[in-house]
């Protein structure tokens, strides 16, 4: 089983230009998370779906779009990349947050986006 | 709102040495879930315990023990006998009907653990 994946690994962009970042999952999740990571701020939620069809907005939505193309994938998009997007971004999932609030979520291993 | 807290930004040790990693949290919601992973340096997420709101037995687990007290708000973890390997940022979380479960993280504790 791959878990989550997320592609691609690294990326550099230029301000202004736009990137779809690719998250999918085998394990029949209906639950699933963008977060970015920023130096000595710990992970913040970007998007949330929680489930095929549904998005919300997290802590930090502003300049990104999110997808939720069928119950396996989830992608988080930048329309116009500015150098404040510069993070490592880590999509998970979750089996169900009704009846499995406890469980852990599962994350992938990122991506690292650098916008110059 | 929805907060966690974790006041100590770098610890450093040496090895064999205990240590405890602080974690306060704040939520509205009676029902809620708190987390702790670790980020090697590799930078992948790993999970480590998952405590509900309505379970407080503290909980051991080999090296790694965890004290929940709602009393205080807290979860914290403690690494006995620490060891090189345990170098990592240790995160905890928080999740809630508030928040649709989505984890709400602290800004992690660094931990460095020297020979």
């Amino acid at each position: 089983n791959a878990g989550v994946t997320q592609t691609p690994k690294f990326q550099v962009l230029k301000t202004g230009q736009s990137m779809t970042l690719q998250c999918a999952q085998d394990m029949n999740h209906n639950s699933m998370y963008w977060y970015r990571q920023d130096p000595g701020m710990g992970l913040r939620l970007i998007y949330y779906s929680a489930s095929e069809g549904t998005t919300d907005k997290g802590e930090v939505p502003n300049g990104y779009n999110v997808s939720r193309l069928n119950k396996r994938e989830f992608s988080l998009r930048l329309e116009s990349a500015a150098p404040s997007q510069t993070s490592v971004y880590f999509c998970a999932s979750i089996v169900d947050t009704m009846g499995y609030s406890n469980q852990p979520q599962h994350f992938g291993d990122g991506t690292r986006l650098s916008i110059l | 709102a929805q907060k966690v807290t974790q006041a100590q930004t770098e610890i450093s040790v040496v090895e064999k040495e205990d240590v405890t990693l602080d974690c306060v949290y704040e939520t509205r919601d009676t029902t809620y879930y708190l987390f702790w992973y670790k980020q090697p340096p590799s930078g992948e997420l790993v999970f480590l315990i998952r405590r509900n709101s309505f379970d407080e037995q503290n909980e051991i687990s080999g090296r790694y023990s965890w004290n929940f007290q709602k009393s205080t708000s807290s979860f914290n973890f403690t690494i006995t006998a620490s060891q090189v390997v345990d170098s990592a940022v240790y995160f905890c979380a928080l999740s809630d009907l508030n928040s649709g479960y989505a984890l709400n993280f602290g800004k992690g504790t660094s931990l460095l653990v020297t020979p």
